[in-house]
């Protein structure tokens, strides 16, 4: 069974704080994504990656960055979490259909 | 570019009841659709898909999708829904030569009454 796995399903963090949000897919998908979903905006692309060590901003990529060090494994990460990230946050990878993880739902207090 | 607009943000319907979730795209270039379908806190999953071939399309649940290049449409129908059809869905596209980055609708919020 195909899976794209994320490390938290909640995540509660302080203001400033620096987060990382982690992904990994067993499928060897070239292509990963990251998303951000809020309740009447659908999903808002944040980075995505089509190989190792390739990135490229999304619509959103403000107060975000990534990290891609093996095709697995692809990190999204807040570097001073603001309230305003407080999201769902959605991985996932693919070659042609999407396969998504379970999603992270963020709180910044 | 393209987009996607998915024309009701919410559609209630009675249990048994047949329903259509509309779908609009945009895009100067061939494409592939996609419907996900998402329950509460949790990722989203594939419902059906068209890549090429027939434009009628079915589905996981007893769902299908019809692919129509003029009107530049794929909705989305059920002939007689239950209420664990209840969830979210998402109309995508991703270009069909290309890097396949998926441009997703705001959703559609199914609600099935008994």
């Amino acid at each position: 069974d195909v899976k794209v796995t994320q490390s938290s399903r909640y995540l509660v963090k302080r203001t400033g704080e620096k987060v990382f949000l982690e992904c990994v897919q067993d499928m060897d998908h070239e292509n990963m994504f990251w998303y951000r979903q809020d309740p009447g905006l659908g999903l808002r692309l944040i980075y995505f990656s089509y190989d190792v060590k390739m990135k490229e901003k999304g619509d959103i990529p403000e107060g975000y960055s990534v990290s891609r060090e093996k095709k697995e494994r692809f990190s999204l990460i807040l570097e001073s979490a603001s309230t305003n990230q407080t999201s769902m946050y959605l991985c996932a990878s693919s070659y042609t259909e999407a396969f998504f993880g379970q999603g992270t739902r963020l709180t910044v207090v | 570019a393209q987009s996607v607009t998915q024309l009701d943000s919410q559609v209630p319907v009675f249990e048994e009841a047949p329903v259509e979730l509309r779908c609009n795209y945009s895009s100067s270039v061939s494409v592939y659709l996609f419907w996900y379908v998402q329950y509460p806190n949790q990722g989203l999953q594939l419902l059906l898909k068209y890549l090429s071939g027939s434009t009628l399309v079915k589905g996981i649940n007893g769902f299908e999708a019809e692919f129509n290049k003029s009107q530049t449409s794929f909705h989305l129908r059920k002939p007689s829904v239950h209420i664990s059809d209840t969830a979210e869905y998402f109309c995508a596209v991703t270009l069909s030569g290309g890097s396949y980055i998926p441009t997703f609708g705001r959703g559609t919020s199914l609600i099935v009454h008994p």
